[in-house]
């Protein structure tokens, strides 16, 4: 069956730098887009970013456009996201999930927490 | 990336149909037919419950249904049942490869 594992997920200082990364297994991994999503502890969920299932056309959302870096190592099966110049609205639980015929997503990761905090 | 628009809480009764509604815009749920809705329990993932406005993946009860008018998208939960509280949140395909959710709506079973 799918699955998507999330790891990397810490207390971070603002201003800082923090990669998660996203182990697949169950399907093939370089036939899919992949998506990162977030969601604030008690609060609703948000898109964050996607990348094709060859690594090419990434899109982000506005509020982490520049900072963050959607990737992919389709050898390893295994989806990262590279987060820079880290504040404290970054601060959430962060997901992956995989992009099916660019309609929706439909697995999801059990998520990793990212606290940006001093 | 405007939020879709969802009520915060709608309840009813064992057996009772509630309709969740989920506006965005012209950008969003008015231009596309990639609307799809999830289900989350506290602690856990969410979990794809419809996707192109009316699909059901694999399992999931036929209860759920959707549909679509103009910017407005809705979900039926059909025979409400006690297992059926939880949060929900829509999500639609936008402009340019970006994707914008609703903040959610807590369905509470009386």
């Amino acid at each position: 069956q799918v699955q998507l594992v999330e790891s990397g997920g810490g207390v971070v200082q603002p201003g800082g730098s923090l990669t998660l990364s996203c182990a697949a297994s169950g399907f093939t991994f370089s036939t899919f887009s992949m998506h990162w999503l977030r969601q604030v502890p008690g609060k609703g969920l948000e898109w964050v970013t996607s990348v094709s299932f060859d690594g090419d056309h990434p899109k982000y959302a506005d509020s982490v456009k520049g900072r963050f870096t959607i990737s992919r190592d389709n050898s390893k099966d295994t989806l990262f996201l590279q987060m820079n110049s880290l504040r404290g609205d970054d601060s959430a639980v962060y997901f992956c999930a995989r992009g099916i015929s660019g309609t929706h997503f439909d697995s999801w990761g059990q998520g990793t927490l990212v606290t940006v905090s001093s | 990336q405007s939020a879709l628009t969802q009520p915060a809480s709608v309840s009813g009764s064992p057996g009772q149909s509630i309709t969740l509604s989920c506006t965005g815009t012209k950008n969003d749920v008015g231009s596309y037919n990639f609307v799809s809705w999830f289900q989350q329990y506290p602690g856990k993932s969410p979990k794809l419950i419809l996707y192109d406005i009316t699909e059901r993946p694999s399992g999931v009860s036929s209860r759920f249904s959707g549909s679509k008018s103009a910017n407005t998208a809705s979900l039926t939960i059909s025979g409400l049942q006690g297992e059926d509280e939880a949060d929900y949140y829509c999500c639609s395909y936008a402009r340019s490869g970006t994707w914008v959710f609703g903040g959610g709506t807590k369905v509470t079973v009386l």
